[in-house]
């Protein structure tokens, strides 16, 4: 079975500039949450989706957004990029609603943003 | 306070070392509980899960949790150069925060031989 893909893996951009990522689920995945990992914070929770409805969000500006389409693939968007943009964006799709164990998120290789 | 805390180390071990990694916690909501393990420059991946309190054993890995103390714990037996990456504890509550990992900072592992 395919794991999670995203793409690009790679993306170079300027400040001012946006941008938007995409994410395949595992087939049969229906959530799909994004996360931004960077040295100095970590992995950070941006948003999470499931069945074309954002359930959770976390403390982002508005200026990263995100969606889910009918066949559960996804794309988050950050306009007015900003040198702190930088870094790796990282999707995970998982089952849900939870059935036992099976509630264990999967991520994808991620997509390198590099802002300058 | 972060809702998850982990000593980033680094932690050098040499190869056939018993391996201890830890992490604490201060929501009691949580509910279920993973180790992913990231290797440079990858996205991180899925090692092992728990749901509740317990232990569980994978091969030379063993996870364990204790929700009383908010505590979570990986053992790495017989560890291998291979094994050299950062690893990653993770948690989730159900309700709202469901779909809502919440990660520590990770902790750097060198495996040397």
């Amino acid at each position: 079975k395919a794991g999670v893909t995203q793409t690009p893996r790679y993306l170079i951009k300027t400040r001012g500039q946006q941008v938007t990522l995409s994410c395949s689920p595992i087939s049969g995945h229906r959530s799909v949450s994004w996360y931004q990992q960077t040295p100095g914070q970590g992995l950070q929770f941006l948003f999470e989706y499931f069945s074309e409805t954002q359930r959770n969000k976390g403390n982002f500006p508005g200026r990263f957004s995100g969606r889910q389409f009918s066949n559960s693939r996804s794309e988050m968007n950050v306009s007015t990029l900003e040198l702190g943009d930088s870094a790796l964006y990282l999707c995970a799709s998982s089952f849900t609603p939870p059935t036992s164990d099976q509630e264990t998120q999967y991520f994808g290789p991620g997509t390198r943003l590099l802002v300058l | 306070q972060k809702e998850v805390e982990q000593d980033p180390g680094p932690l050098s071990v040499p190869e056939g070392a018993i391996v201890s990694l830890n992490c604490t916690y201060s929501n009691s909501a949580f509910q279920y509980f993973m180790w992913y393990r990231q290797y440079s420059r990858k996205g991180p991946e899925l090692l092992m899960y728990t749901y509740s309190s317990g232990n569980k054993e994978d091969g030379r890995f063993t996870a364990q949790v204790d929700k009383s103390s908010k505590y979570i714990s990986l053992f790495i037996r017989d560890s291998q150069p291979s094994d050299s990456a950062t690893y990653l504890c993770a948690m989730m509550g159900r309700g709202s925060t469901l779909g809502r990992l919440y990660f520590g900072r990770g902790t750097q592992l060198t495996v040397w031989p």
